[in-house]
């Protein structure tokens, strides 16, 4: 299959552990956030979003923080299992801007350790 | 799963061809968008289709150019292919939103490869 990894930055967890994934984006008019997981041969697949009137939304085992101060975006993934192995993407979006513009940041390459 | 299909899976193209990817929306959503993903980037916004017309575009070439069927299903076509179009493409089919209102999730399908040679 595809590897999307080459060239990301990696992040390396104990299974059962906790992963924090960061992600700075670019618009300060942004106001829909989104994460999503990519594996190998795979499709972006949704994991969780965020509207800007929120600082925090939690869902199964993760949770999206937001800081609109700094424009800083992150998700927990709490009890990290070797099924969250996989490239994870934030996305940005931004109000009365084309529906479809999604902007992707670079992506990190999470790895659970057994 | 999604319930976004793509086909072909993958395809390999010459430099100069044209090649037609297909999507088929999640049932009950109508907007129709498509990215370009190089490998080990993150996707890259082409264009999107609601109610069979272009609804916004990213900074492609018109080479890339698209349609909507009334089935809300959707073609990607490229033209005159160059070595750099090789890449994973995606559609992401969505509800709309409300006119002017909040931005709705995209729901990403499997991707067709291309690569061109």
């Amino acid at each position: 299959g595809e590897n999307v990894g080459l060239h990301l930055p990696t992040l390396s967890v104990q299974e059962g552990d906790n992963s924090i994934i960061n992600c700075a984006y670019s618009n300060s008019a942004s106001d829909y956030f989104i994460w999503y997981k990519q594996e190998s041969g795979k499709g972006p697949q949704f994991i969780i979003d965020i509207r800007s009137n929120m600082d925090k939304r939690q869902g199964q085992r993760v949770t999206v923080l937001l800081n609109k101060t700094v424009k800083h975006l992150s998700l927990q993934i709490a009890a990290t299992q070797p099924g969250d192995s996989a490239v994870y993407f934030c996305a940005e979006n931004s109000y009365g801007g084309s529906q479809g513009n999604l902007i992707f940041g670079k992506g990190t390459k999470l790895s659970v350790k057994p | 799963e999604t319930g976004v299909t793509q086909s072909p899976t993958h395809l390999i193209k010459t430099r100069g061809q044209q090649v037609t990817l297909r999507c088929s929306s999640q049932s009950g959503h109508n907007t129709v968008s498509w990215y370009q993903q190089a490998l080990g980037q993150g996707p890259q916004f082409i264009f999107q289709y609601y109610r069979e017309e272009e609804n916004g575009r990213g900074n492609f070439p018109p080479r890339f150019s698209g349609l909507q069927f009334p089935n809300y299903s959707s073609e990607l076509n490229v033209n005159a292919l160059e070595l750099d179009d090789s890449a994973l493409y995606l559609c992401a089919s969505s509800r709309p939103g409300l006119a002017g209102g909040q931005q709705e999730t995209q729901y990403f399908g499997p991707g067709t490869r291309l690569l061109v040679l």
